[in-house]
């Protein structure tokens, strides 16, 4: 039972232009949102988070969107260049379980020159 | 400042065989995790160390895998004896405290034939 879901496993946009990824979730229990980057032969690095108080978290060409209601986070990354081209995974912290992240599946972004 | 590391960077055993799988996280972290990427699919959480306490080992498939973190430092985790399936990317985590960034590192790649 997949608590954080990436339905889109690839997505491919023209550098400059806006990517969009999404990730639903379905445990109310999750106060705590991260998106890592990975890059092949390498381990996922740390982009950005938002906590379950905010609706929205911005980090230079990085913007996390929150929607409790519908269960629901994108990250959009505005402008995109070739160097974003990378699988990125959505995380959930459960309210209270410990430091343990619940990751989605990924979804592997191509930005094309 | 180092991050974390993991050795070996890749295995190839023969099912039946015996695997450990050491992390050394970031100086000074307590917090240290491990999960595991199979087959394309989410990474999933394993178990999670406070210093040298297994703080939650409900990811953990089965008693055949086992994991340690003598005197708080550096982590292994074997597993005897390997199965098809136990192969993947085996990533280990670190992070200080009471902090909700968990710092990565490159991976195991453990193929099982």
């Amino acid at each position: 039972d997949q608590q954080v879901k990436q339905n889109s496993p690839s997505l491919s946009v023209q550098e400059g232009r806006i990517s969009i990824l999404n990730c639903d979730y379905t445990n109310s229990m999750f106060d705590y949102f991260l998106w890592y980057k990975k890059y092949p032969a390498e381990g996922p690095t740390f982009l950005i988070s938002i906590s379950s108080i905010k609706d929205k978290n911005e980090d230079g060409r990085f913007t996390v969107f929150l929607n409790k209601s519908a269960k629901h986070l994108s990250l959009h990354i505005v402008p995109s260049q070739p160097g974003d081209s990378a699988v990125y995974f959505c995380a959930a912290f459960p309210y209270n379980q410990g430091g343990k992240l619940i990751f989605g599946q990924g979804t592997e972004l191509s930005v094309k020159p | 400042e180092a991050g974390v590391t993991q050795f070996p960077s890749h295995s190839v055993i023969e099912k039946g065989q015996t695997v450990t799988l050491r992390c050394d996280p970031i100086s000074g972290h307590d917090n240290l995790y491990w999960y595991r990427r199979v087959m394309g699919k989410e990474i999933k959480f394993l178990l999670h160390f406070v210093k040298e306490s297994k703080q939650d080992e409900s990811g953990m498939p089965n008693n055949r895998f086992l994991a340690e973190r003598t005197g708080g430092t550096y982590s292994t985790l074997k597993v005897q004896p390997a199965e098809l399936e136990d192969s993947g990317v085996y990533f280990c985590a670190s992070s200080p405290l009471l902090d909700n960034e968990q710092f990565f590192g490159p991976g195991t790649r453990l193929t099982v034939l």
